[in-house]
């Protein structure tokens, strides 16, 4: 498609419960980015991927996090035991990465609520 | 490593004046520079970018932004505000070379008034 995809666009779970995230790419795009907002203005980036293969996971709480972007699929953010502290808006960004444009476009985002 | 300061957390100008959100970055390398504009409850669009050609940069709804290495500022513009304008807007860097992670500034909340 022509926008970059999430679902849900609202979760929410109890402290401990998994949560997980879904993304479709902007079709032809070769890289997907995950950033979490919390507190409104702050951007914090997870993870990327090339295709189906890590690019940069230097953003990742590992313990409990874990994302993968697999062929003829949507890209999965998935938490185990969420904890208050996750509730967030979590944001896709797809990019083309051709003739040197390296810009990102957005999806609407996934509010998740930890109670 | 990069990082980037919004001088302004918020700015409100009257309808019909010109717009300028301030923008500060700092960079190891040849950064990409981005605005995006964030409206309530809505994801993130792009109106603008720089990526080492043209220092002055043309985006989408009338805004425009200047890249100042000597200043090493980004600052957005437009000549004459409108109702629509309010939203919250991000200023962002990245490194030139391959898709990297962006990194946010504090974000400028734009108001409009009337």
């Amino acid at each position: 498609g022509e926008e970059v995809a999430q679902t849900p666009k609202h979760l929410v779970r109890g402290e401990g419960q998994k949560a997980k995230l879904y993304c479709a790419p902007i079709k032809g795009h070769s890289y997907v980015f995950w950033y979490q907002q919390v507190l409104k203005n702050e951007f914090k980036f997870l993870i990327s991927f090339q295709n189906e293969n890590v690019f940069d996971e230097t953003g990742m709480p590992k313990e409990r996090f874990s994302a993968k972007c697999l062929p003829n699929s949507p890209c999965s953010l998935e938490i185990q035991a969420t904890k208050l502290e996750d509730s967030a808006v979590y944001f896709c960004a797809s990019s083309p990465r051709d003739r040197g444009s390296y810009e990102q476009y957005f999806g609407p985002g996934t509010r998740l609520t930890v109670t | 490593a990069q990082s980037v300061t919004q001088l302004d957390s918020h700015v409100s100008v009257s309808e019909g004046t010109p717009v300028l959100l301030r923008c500060n970055y700092s960079s190891s390398y040849s950064p990409s520079l981005f605005w995006y504009v964030q409206h309530p409850n809505k994801g993130l669009q792009l109106l603008l970018k720089y990526t080492s050609a043209a220092t002055l940069v043309k985006g989408i709804n009338g805004f425009e932004a200047e890249f100042k290495k000597s200043e090493t500022s980004f600052h957005l513009t437009k000549p004459s505000a409108h109702m629509s304008d309010a939203a919250e807007y991000f200023c962002v860097v990245s490194l030139i070379q391959g898709a990297q992670k962006l990194v946010f500034g504090q974000g400028t909340r734009l108001t409009i008034n009337p």
